[in-house]
């Protein structure tokens, strides 16, 4: 069955120091990869997506993220830190053959330390 | 830019109450979603439209349901609400030729008292 796992249910980071947020799926084929951020009160919003190609790809806001097929993973990486990165951050794939559906990951909150 | 708007942003009803939540779009998009997003639980998909008067179930239906008359317009019932059903609730919507990227609304926390 297809799933997605975020690992890490809350991370603690630094201003100013690296970020990564683990993202693990299963999927039977090649998917389509998704990572959201959430503001506090607010809707998500696309930070970055990953369809073929280039397995390393580059989002809004200075976030990347890595498609690693042999570790079935989508992990987003962010070099520096800043205060307004606090968010809780989604990991999705879909659509599903056939279907619009999409699996979203159970989400990691990100804190960001002065 | 795409907007994606939500009736509320808070409701508070009451057990037994028939509550519509409302999402309009304003790209023309197909599809458009109904999730509910509760803590440690992510975003659970209740319904999706892909036309107007077309839908399809999504992983937790029970309880709701929903109705798209006209294509920006995509409507999420209670019939009869209960206390379990105290969560936010986000819609999105979709273009086919967006590569699939979803766009959100703000959400609605609702509160069934």
């Amino acid at each position: 069955a297809q799933s997605v796992t975020q690992p890490d249910i809350h991370i603690t980071v630094s201003e100013g120091a690296s970020l990564e947020l683990r993202c693990n799926y299963s999927y039977g084929a090649t998917p389509y990869l998704f990572w959201y951020v959430q503001s506090p009160g607010q809707g998500l919003q696309l930070l970055l997506k990953y369809f073929s190609g280039d397995t390393l790809v580059q989002g809004i806001k200075g976030f990347e993220a890595e498609f690693k097929r042999s570790q079935s993973s989508f992990n987003l990486r962010k070099p520096s830190v800043h205060w307004s990165d606090a968010a809780e951050y989604f990991c999705a794939v879909g659509p599903f053959s056939g279907t619009y559906k999409y699996i979203f990951g159970t989400g990691t909150r990100l804190k960001v330390l002065a | 830019d795409v907007k994606v708007t939500q009736s509320s942003r808070y409701l508070v009803k009451r057990t037994g109450e028939k509550v519509f939540l409302e999402c309009v779009q304003d790209m023309d998009h197909e599809n458009m979603f109904w999730y509910r997003q509760d803590p440690g639980l992510g975003l659970r998909l209740i319904y999706f439209s892909y036309d107007v008067k077309m839908k399809e179930k999504g992983d937790i239906p029970e309880g709701y349901s929903v109705s798209r008359e006209k294509k920006e317009r995509f409507s999420l019932i209670l019939e009869s609400a209960s206390t379990n059903q105290t969560s936010m609730y986000l819609c999105a919507s979709l273009a086919v030729s967006s590569y699939n990227e979803q766009f959100f609304g703000p959400g609605t926390r609702l509160t069934v008292l």
